[in-house]
């Protein structure tokens, strides 16, 4: 099946710094990525969608000048989480979208901020 | 708006015993619903998706779900649980529009005993 991938797997980070994490297609073009979190036993949440050469739509209540998301290219869409905090520790999952009914999920970023 | 909620936080069953993981929908018009699974460490994987047309959905390793549009429900079932079942399952519902945002319920851990 297709294969969505996530660098890295996991991140520390101190507070203040910027973390950039990657959501690739591998083996199939996807115009749109959506960039969810998810706290630890809880839901996820839709963050932003990613659309491939024009601006990220973000989901109420998402900060756009905190997370930074580009989506260059058909394969390839990044999330930046700029000066982070412990707030912003959390489980970040992208998924890719090869047409109008599939999505398909990469297995996620913990990131820690500390 | 599109919600769905997982009427049940942990189920426990018995190896070999039938697993039902309840859902109900909210939705202004006919939904796309959806039930994921995710298992530690990895990505979301799609157990199965109803798209309006036949009620009972069957989907991967032996579970089905049923549409019921009278109940507003999706509940989730198998007749025989493996122990490779115990994950978290997600129910989704899909706005139909647009981007066809996904809009996950709160999960069920389901835990399976030997």
């Amino acid at each position: 099946g297709a294969v969505v991938s996530q660098h890295p797997s996991w991140v520390i980070c101190k507070s203040g710094t910027s973390v950039k994490i990657e959501c690739r297609s591998l083996d199939f073009q996807a115009t749109t990525m959506f960039w969810y979190r998810q706290f630890p036993k809880q839901s996820l949440m839709l963050m932003a969608t990613s659309n491939e050469g024009s601006k990220a739509t973000y989901e109420q209540g998402v900060e756009k000048d905190k997370f930074l998301i580009n989506h260059a290219s058909l394969t390839l869409s990044t999330l930046t989480v700029t000066s982070a905090h412990p707030e912003d520790s959390s489980f970040y999952i992208c998924s890719a979208r090869p047409n109008r009914e599939t999505q398909y999920f990469g297995p996620g970023t913990r990131l820690l901020v500390l | 708006a599109q919600s769905v909620t997982q009427l049940d936080s942990h189920v426990s069953v018995s190896e070999g015993t039938p697993v039902l993981l309840r859902c109900n929908y909210s939705s202004s018009y006919s939904p796309s619903l959806f039930w994921y699974v995710q298992h530690p460490n990895k990505g979301l994987q799609l157990l199965l998706k109803y798209t309006s047309a036949a009620t009972l959905v069957k989907g991967i390793n032996g579970f089905e779900a049923e549409f019921k549009k009278s109940e507003t429900s999706f509940h989730l079932t198998k007749p025989s649980a493996h122990m490779s079942d115990a994950a978290e399952y997600f129910c989704v519902v899909s706005d139909n529009t647009g981007f066809q945002k996904l809009v996950f319920g709160t999960g069920t851990r389901l835990l399976v005993s030997p």
